[in-house]
């Protein structure tokens, strides 16, 4: 069982549409949880990160981590053709330790 | 905001031959890179741990002395594929983190290694 699980998709979409993205985990040492968004030939772009349980808003982005179901997901409210991309979730233990990620989940939203 | 270069962007080299990429902070101070390797359809996976004036940090299963790891300077970390072989061929990305900036690392635009 790998570590960090994630859906490679595709998942298409019509535009304005809430997007429901999410990964399940194994290791109950991390701590910190992040979502990635990645364009063609770009690096990872951070989007948002959570510390431990609860739900975190920044504008259209919502993330939420739910620590006893090893369960983190990423909600796009009002789906738009630029959020399409590779969206990426990552976690860690400690605060300066590298990344544990999930392959990634290409989004295509449909104009 | 921080950024954050690699060169080359893509390389070919072949069997038995050793490339070098580098890493570099272009507008802070990095006291901690990373170096992750991808191949497709997988995730990113970290390879290393760099801290400037120290040795790097290997994951379980990278053979450090295949992959050389040094970060000389506040704003460079060069890893270097020693005697490449195709199965070395791979997406190899960095991440440096700001100090300042708290968790957040910041990535570059990632090399593609093609070992013929």
């Amino acid at each position: 069982q790998k570590e960090v699980e994630q859906d490679p998709g595709p998942l298409s979409v019509p535009e304005g549409a809430i997007v429901s993205l999410n990964c399940t985990y194994s290791n109950s040492a991390f701590q910190y949880f992040m979502w990635y968004r990645q364009y063609s030939r770009k690096g990872p772009e951070l989007l948002m990160y959570t510390y431990s349980s609860g739900n975190k808003e920044d504008g259209r982005f919502t993330a939420q981590v739910d620590k006893s179901s090893k369960y983190i997901s990423l909600f796009i409210r009002d789906s738009q053709p630029s959020d399409s991309a590779t969206y990426l979730c990552a976690m860690m233990r400690g605060g300066a330790d590298g990344l544990t990620f999930g392959k990634g989940t290409h989004l295509i939203i449909q104009p | 905001g921080a950024v954050v270069s690699q060169h080359p962007s893509w390389v070919i080299c072949k069997s038995g031959t050793s490339v070098k990429i580098e890493c570099r902070s272009l507008d802070f101070q990095a006291t901690t890179m990373f170096w992750y390797r991808q191949f497709p359809k997988q995730s990113l996976m970290l390879m290393a741990t760099s801290n400037e004036g120290s040795k790097a940090t290997y994951e379980q299963g990278v053979e450090k002395d295949k992959f050389l790891i040094n970060h000389a300077s506040l704003t460079l970390s060069t890893l270097t594929v020693t005697s490449a072989h195709p199965e070395d061929s791979s997406f190899y990305i960095c991440s440096a983190r700001d100090p300042a900036g708290g968790l957040e690392q910041y990535f570059g635009p990632g090399t593609r290694l093609t070992v013929t």
